[in-house]
């Protein structure tokens, strides 16, 4: 059973960039597609984007001028930089497998707050 | 962009109830349609994927349907660890989720 885990910084500053690492257990990150979403506390789900292990990447037309995505497949690890972030990109984050169009499974999520 | 619209926003409801949620997306998605069970705390479940097929392991009590525009998400007997919030999320094109739906006990 696959399983996943996100990393990274839970503070930012404004204007900076929110760096999260997800690592994959349990399975090869290989051949698949890897996904973020995010979710600001008490709201929805917003898809960020998507990367398949060549390095190929789909990102959310609304966040794409901002938002990178990479891919370490020898760590079975890939990552999201989210560039000039504000206090609206305070968000829970999740790294999910995204196969046919479905995200499962999902990690437990990481809180990263936008302050000074 | 394809806007997803689920309704009711939140419901109230008793164990062993009938439950139907509904999710409507601005255009025509075909069975690109997901649905998703998420409890406090927690990440989001797959529960039903192309509009009405089972996720492994989840109970036969749900079910989904519809195709095109207009969907629903099913409990045919509500069980207590089944309030929580539900989304809807479409894959035809730069996925998208509906507002979610909360369930909650009466």
């Amino acid at each position: 059973q696959v399983q996943l885990q996100e990393s990274g910084p839970g503070l930012v500053k404004p204007s900076e960039t929110l760096s999260l690492t997800c690592t994959v257990s349990g399975g090869s990150i290989s051949s698949y597609y890897w996904s973020w979403i995010r979710q600001p506390a008490g709201k929805g789900l917003e898809w960020i984007g998507r990367i398949y292990t060549s390095g190929s990447t789909n990102y959310n037309p609304s966040l794409k001028s901002r938002v990178t995505m990479s891919v370490d497949t020898s760590k079975n690890q890939f990552s999201l930089k989210l560039s000039s972030v504000t206090a609206a990109d305070t968000a829970v984050y999740y790294c999910a497998s995204h196969r046919y169009g479905t995200f499962d499974p999902w990690g437990q999520g990481t809180l990263v707050t936008v302050s000074s | 962009d394809i806007q997803m619209t689920q309704s009711p926003s939140s419901l109230s409801a008793s164990v062993g109830d009938r439950v139907t949620i509904t999710c409507r997306a601005s255009q025509s998605i075909s069975s690109y349609l997901n649905w998703y069970q998420q409890k406090p705390g927690k990440a989001p479940k797959l529960l039903i994927y192309a509009a009405s097929s089972l996720q492994s392991g989840v109970p036969s009590r749900f079910s989904g349907s519809g195709s095109g525009t207009d969907f629903t998400l099913t409990i045919s007997s509500l069980q207590p660890e089944d309030f929580a919030t539900y989304y809807c999320q479409q894959s035809y094109s730069t996925h998208s989720f509906g507002q979610g739906t909360k369930l909650e006990i009466k």
